[in-house]
């Protein structure tokens, strides 16, 4: 089963860069990488999503190296409104059954 | 607003009691997940349906179960609550199940928060 390790917890500052990494040593061949983003008492929200090298969208990046062994999700100039809970996606693909375990989330807080 | 419903945004009951939770995808959606969040905790994937059909397990107890019905709404079952089962239930919907984890975006309901007392 693809299992995915983050940090814990991350400070960050008003306008920094952020990138918080997560490691996917058994990702499968036909696995993407989703990353989301969880406020309080909230439903998680997709943020990107990539398959190898790297994507950018309008609020991210997302770097994945040639092994795709993990990937490091990129947030530039972060503002307090960024302080949230981030999670690494990967799926199984064994036995051709999706199978969504979220990390476990990497708790960002953005200091002014 | 992710389109994905869930009703009732909380329920208060009692151990031994059972509940049903109630989602509605997201126009179109195929496929529904539910997850647990216990307080503090990741998400915890329970179940996943696909056009009405079991598609995957995840840790889901014995004691729940649920079912995606012919108009695509899914309906989480929680029997003989203990105090461990409180926590936010979240639902999420996505068009197609494929072959790969990561290629169909979740949309998140608001969830519900259940507290078994």
């Amino acid at each position: 089963l693809a299992k995915t390790t983050q940090p814990i917890s991350m400070d960050s500052y008003e306008g920094q860069e952020v990138n918080i990494t997560c490691s996917h040593n058994n990702i499968a061949t036909n696995d993407y990488i989703t990353w989301y983003q969880q406020f309080p008492s909230q439903g998680p929200r997709f943020i990107i999503q990539g398959y190898k090298t790297k994507v950018t969208n309008e609020v991210a990046s997302l770097f994945i190296p040639a092994d795709r062994k993990s990937s490091t999700l990129s947030l530039p100039r972060v503002s307090l409104s960024d302080t949230a809970v981030y999670y690494c996606l990967v799926g199984d693909g064994v036995d051709n059954f999706n199978k969504f375990y979220f990390g476990s989330g990497t708790k960002l807080n953005v200091k002014p | 607003d992710s389109g994905v419903t869930q009703t009732p945004k909380h329920l208060i009951t009692a151990t031994g009691q059972r509940v049903t939770l109630r989602c509605s995808p997201r126009s179109g959606d195929l496929s529904v997940y539910w997850y647990q969040q216990s307080l503090d905790q990741g998400l915890q994937f329970l179940i996943q349906y696909y056009n009405g059909e079991e598609r995957a397990k995840g840790n889901i107890l014995e004691r729940f179960s649920a079912q995606q019905f012919p108009d695509l709404h899914s309906e989480l079952n929680l029997s003989s609550l203990e105090l461990g089962d409180s926590a936010l239930y979240f639902c999420a919907s996505s068009v197609v199940a494929s072959g790969g984890a990561g290629t169909d975006t979740q949309y998140f309901g608001p969830g519900t928060r259940l507290t078994v007392l």
